[in-house]
Order: structure tokens, then sequence, then C-alpha cells
């Protein structure tokens, strides 16, 4: 009954350094999504991923990447880490074939990754 | 640009206190809007709302859903210490590209003291 998994739960990088956050969920989900959280402004979209096989940028894409590596799998990455980027990181994914059209719209989200960028 | 804007910030109450926690919304093609509880981590699906006036109820939360006048409020009736969380409010889309997405309010930070 795992859902939404992301590693690692925290992460402290110095500025330039790269690294690659993880998330896979096990709930047959078509979509998966990439979120920011900072204090004050809620979630905000990084990227999202319909399908397998397709990628398109969200609100705050700038400084990082993305890789469907599956359906299961959707990974995010910084290439160049800065210190704006410390934030709390959610993944998220919905719609599972064959569900409603509005349920579709519910996302389910992991436990996310708390990054520190020095 | 889609624009969820949610009042208060924050709130604290007492055990046993009513709360309504408000959600006002601008979006080019309305979906549906829903309602997170977001306690230490992940944030939790609470209620999806489609329709003007129907009231969805879950034991002692609430949310109506008005679209005429764009908001939706939840309401938290007997509040207990275990209702202290980060409360969020998104709309999702139907538009096109914008398909399934969902954008976010700041969220209203409610603390219940015992």
């Amino acid at each position: 009954n795992a859902g939404v998994t992301q590693t690692p739960k925290f992460q402290v990088l110095k500025t330039g350094q790269s690294m690659t956050l993880q998330c896979a969920q096990d709930m047959n989900h078509n979509s998966m999504y990439w979120y920011r959280q900072d204090p004050g402004m809620g979630l905000r979209l990084i990227y999202y991923s319909a399908s397998e096989g397709t990628t398109d940028k969200g609100e705050v894409p700038n400084g990082y990447n993305v890789s469907r590596l599956n359906k299961r799998e959707f990974s995010l990455r910084l290439e160049s880490a800065a210190p704006s980027q410390t934030s709390v990181y959610f993944c998220a994914s919905s719609e599972r074939q064959g569900e409603s059209a509005l349920a579709k719209n519910i996302q389910y989200f992991g436990a996310g990754t708390r990054l520190s960028v020095l | 640009e889609d624009k969820v804007v949610q009042s208060p910030l924050s709130l604290v109450v007492h055990e046993g206190d009513t709360v309504t926690l408000n959600c006002s919304y601008e979006v080019t093609n309305f979906r549906s809007l829903l309602w997170y509880k977001q306690e230490k981590k992940a944030p939790t699906f609470l209620f999806m709302l489609t329709s003007s006036g129907i009231e969805k109820k879950s034991g002692r939360l609430s949310s109506i859903l008005d679209k005429k006048e764009l908001f939706s409020i939840l309401n938290i009736t007997a509040t207990q210490t275990g209702d202290s969380a980060v409360y969020l409010c998104a709309v999702a889309n139907a538009g096109g590209t914008s398909y399934g997405k969902l954008t976010f309010g700041q969220g209203t930070i409610l603390t219940v003291h015992p």
C-alpha cells in the first residue's frame, strides 16, 4: 500500500552541485507531477507528465529537468543547484485508466523531499 | 493565468470552536475545486466539488462551492487538536493542455489549542 514514494527524504547540497530526486507510484496512474512548496506560497507546479513518454513545463520550470522513465517513475533533476531552490519538493500522481473524468483530477502526493542548498 | 487565494492565512482557535476557511479563485475553464489537508508531510485529499450549492460532508468537515461568486468554504465544527494542519485549496482546469493540472492557493495554517 505504498502509493507515491519519494527519495531521498532530506538532502543538503552546495551551490553548483547536481542531484536527482526520485519518485515512483504503484497506483497505475498515467499522470505524474513535481511541485515545490515554499512558505506562504502554497504548492507550485514545476513539471508534469500527462502520460508515459510526455513531459511539459509547469509554473516554475527554470533550473530543473525531468524524466518520465516509465509509467511508474518520474525523476526531477537539478543540474546546478542554487540557494533559491531550497524548498520542499513533492511528487504527485493521478488518473487511473477507467476512472471517471472527475476522479482523474484527484492527485495523490508523496511525503516530500526537504532540500537545502547552501 | 489561473489564481487561487485563501483566507485567512493563519488561524488559532481552541478545541470545540467552529472555523470557516475561505477559498476564492479565477480559472479560465473550471472543472473542479479540491480541498487537501497537510499535516507534517504529504497533502491528503479531503473533498472535490464541481457543482454550486451542493455540500460535501465528512464527519465534522463540510464544504460548499459557489460557482457564480467563484469561491468555496471549508467548515470544521467542534475542532480538535488533530485538526491542526495546513488546509490547501486547489482548482482543476479543464481546458486543452492545462487539463488535469491543479493550481493551489497559499494555504491556511490552522492551530487548535487544547
